[in-house]
């Protein structure tokens, strides 16, 4: 069955180190790859999209790496402060052959001790 | 400002009650979507429209109506609410259907009893 998984457990890491985030998919060829944060209650805000034939995207402090092959999306958070703590989504853009829809994982939230 | 706007934020109602979700949009985006998040089981599409007057069934569109008569609303109806609707829902827009980032409404809270 066509399955997408982050990190199961909530991750806490110390301000100032790099928070790493993952999302694992199977039996899907996802055209396109995106990650959003949500704050408690409130609607998921974007952050990065990155295509199939990328290997890596930046963005500030934010790092998305996307490896077909292993069928994974890393997320980096370089220098992380107590502002970044919140609930992580990454999303699969399937094309139309596979559905054409965007599938969101469960999501990782992530806390930052000061 | 860019902005997704739904109403209302919370809303509290009995079985069986007609009621409406309006949505709307500000940045004249083609594609709509309604989606319900519950805990454990995340973000899960409802309806989707392509364009005016183009809507179409996602996951679980048991139990909901949407239509799309203009390009900035797609309002979500419940015809007659159950309590397995109780779910915080969002209503989101973008430029396309794939590619490109979908912008999120602030949430309603709905709650059935």
């Amino acid at each position: 069955s066509q399955k997408i998984e982050q990190n199961s457990e909530a991750l806490n890491i110390q301000e100032g180190k790099t928070a790493t985030l993952t999302c694992n998919y199977t039996n899907y060829s996802p055209a396109y790859l995106q990650w959003y944060r949500q704050d408690p209650g409130r609607g998921p805000v974007f952050l990065l999209l990155i295509r199939e034939n990328e290997k890596e995207k930046r963005k500030e402090r934010l790092k998305v790496t996307f490896d077909t092959t292993l069928k994974q999306s890393l997320f980096h958070i370089t220098a992380s402060q107590p502002a970044d703590s919140a609930t992580y989504l990454c999303a699969l853009d399937t094309p139309s052959s596979q559905g054409g829809k965007l599938i969101f994982g469960q999501g990782t939230e992530l806390s930052v001790k000061p | 400002e860019a902005q997704v706007t739904q109403n209302p934020r919370y809303l509290i109602t009995v079985t069986g009650k007609k009621l409406t979700v309006t949505c709307s949009q500000n940045m004249n985006h083609e594609y709509m979507s309604w989606y319900r998040q519950d805990p454990g089981l995340g973000l899960r599409q409802i309806y989707y429209s392509m364009n005016v007057e183009v809507t179409d069934k996602g996951d679980v569109p048991e139990g909901y109506k949407v239509s799309r008569k203009e390009k900035r609303n797609f309002p979500l109806i419940l015809e007659s609410p159950s309590p397995n609707q109780t779910s915080l829902y969002f209503c989101a827009s973008s430029f396309a259907r794939q590619g490109y980032e979908q912008y999120f409404g602030p949430g309603t809270r709905l709650t059935v009893t």
